[in-house]
């Protein structure tokens, strides 16, 4: 199937920074890709819609100034946590919808985020 | 809110089918059964889709009942490396339509 890929896979960073989370769809391009956040043994919330060229759109109760997202080509959109909280740790995840094939969206490899 | 019902949990011994099944009562006429898995501490993994008929590919067989309202994912012969979450998922095959997901089934494969 298509790949997609995350960088970081795991990142620790202080309370009060920002980290950046890439995610690239590989062999395809992508005009949409979406964010998940997960916690531990729970399952996947989505936290935006990733749209290239134009804003994102956030599900409710997403604070969209504390995470940014920009989808600036057809293979990479990046999420921003800003000024991080140790409540942000949490395990990330972006997809892409795959349009060439069977239109199936496939999912990247997981960022963990840690905040200390 | 997820539009799937699936049990909590399964065990099934090395070898053997595992057959997850999944309700979704109220799916509407476009949209396809997507399953999913994800192992510990990675992203989901595709498995299979299907409309109405039934599908296989390397990994897994789905089952989709004439009315639509439930389907079955079998994986024909289990192994330990099969013990995941397998999240059932009705969705629009084209779009800006996300996934939704909802807690999954907990497999265990038991040697």
């Amino acid at each position: 199937g298509a790949v997609v890929s995350q960088h970081p896979s795991w990142v620790i960073c202080k309370s009060g920074t920002s980290v950046k989370i890439e995610c690239r769809s590989l062999d395809f391009q992508a005009t949409t890709m979406f964010w998940y956040r997960q916690f531990p043994k729970k399952s996947l919330m989505l936290m935006a819609t990733s749209n290239e060229g134009s804003k994102a759109t956030y599900e409710q109760g997403v604070e969209k100034d504390k995470f940014l997202i920009n989808h600036a080509s057809l293979t990479l959109s990046t999420l921003t946590v800003t000024s991080a909280h140790p409540e942000d740790s949490s395990f990330y995840i972006c997809s892409a919808r795959e349009r060439t094939g069977g239109n199936t969206i496939y999912f990247g490899e997981g960022s963990w985020l840690t905040v200390v | 809110d997820a539009k799937t019902t699936q049990p909590t949990s399964m065990d099934c011994a090395e070898g053997r089918a595992a057959n997850l099944p999944c309700n979704h009562s109220t799916i509407s006429g476009n949209e396809y059964v997507y399953w999913y898995r994800q192992i510990h501490s990675q992203g989901p993994q595709y498995i299979i889709h299907g409309l109405k008929n039934n599908e296989t590919n390397e990994m897994a067989s789905l089952i989709i009942t004439e009315d639509r309202k439930s389907s079955t994912l079998i994986l024909p012969h289990a192994t330990l490396r099969d013990t995941a979450v397998y999240y059932c998922i009705v969705s629009p095959n084209s779009g800006n339509t996300p996934l939704v997901f909802g807690k999954g089934t907990r497999l265990s494969v038991i040697a």
